[in-house]
């Protein structure tokens, strides 16, 4: 099993809907992150959080929502979904206790809203 | 200015070609200098990073940093098909909570 896990892998949903990305891992990492990717763009954060009771919020947050549920997991939501929020989302985990604090990526989920 | 700026490609070489990937920074304050490869239809994979200045050596990759003119390197030797992918550069400070990622070079080895 992946370390970090996302689903759905794949959705296409319509503008106005509310959707729901969920991550959990199993890597026993503090920090979890939410990136969306675009072409061109590269990784922009949306939100980021460090234990479970803090949530931050990254570079491009408006338009987004994030719970972290348990140290294991933390999902993204759009509340009302817009054409311009197709992307492709990311979560990722990183060990606060570990020098580098380098991140660890999910494969992946792929957004698109008509 | 952006924080990170990468050339996207994409470039293609043939396989056994020596491949030299770029970034530029903005920001003195950088430590770390991760270089992370990510595969079609993948998430974004580490593959090596260097602290501060200086050289890391990894099997066929190489990666160097030049902190004085803020310039980042990774250099693949012997390339080969499997390479190919897109490489993202991405610096952060040793006390800063936020990486910062360039817009990624997309690399294809032919055969």
């Amino acid at each position: 099993d992946a370390d970090v896990t996302q689903t759905p892998r794949n959705r296409i949903t319509k503008t106005g809907k509310r959707i729901m990305l969920e991550c959990s891992q199993t890597k026993g990492h503090d920090r979890m992150y939410w990136y969306r990717q675009d072409p061109g763009l590269g990784l922009r954060l949306i939100y980021y959080s460090f234990d479970v009771k803090d949530i931050n919020k990254g570079e491009i947050s408006d338009g987004y929502s994030v719970s972290r549920q348990a140290q294991a997991k933390f999902s993204l939501s759009l509340e009302s979904a817009i054409p311009n929020q197709t992307a492709l989302y990311f979560c990722a985990t990183s060990d606060s206790t570990a020098g580098a604090n380098v991140l660890t990526f999910g494969a992946g989920s792929r957004l698109t809203v008509l | 200015q952006k924080e990170v700026e990468q050339d996207p490609g994409p470039l293609s070489v043939p396989e056994g070609a020596i491949v030299s990937l770029n970034c530029t920074y903005s920001n003195s304050a950088f430590q770390y200098f991760m270089w992370y490869r990510q595969y079609s239809r993948k998430g974004p994979e580490l593959l090596m990073y260097t602290y501060s200045s200086g050289n890391k050596e990894d099997g066929r990759f190489t990666a160097q940093v030049d902190k004085s003119s803020k310039y980042i390197s990774l250099f693949i030797r012997d390339s080969q098909p499997s390479d190919s992918a897109t490489y993202l550069c991405a610096p952060k400070g040793s006390n800063f909570n936020k990486f910062y990622f360039g817009s990624g070079t997309k690399l294809n080895v032919k055969p």
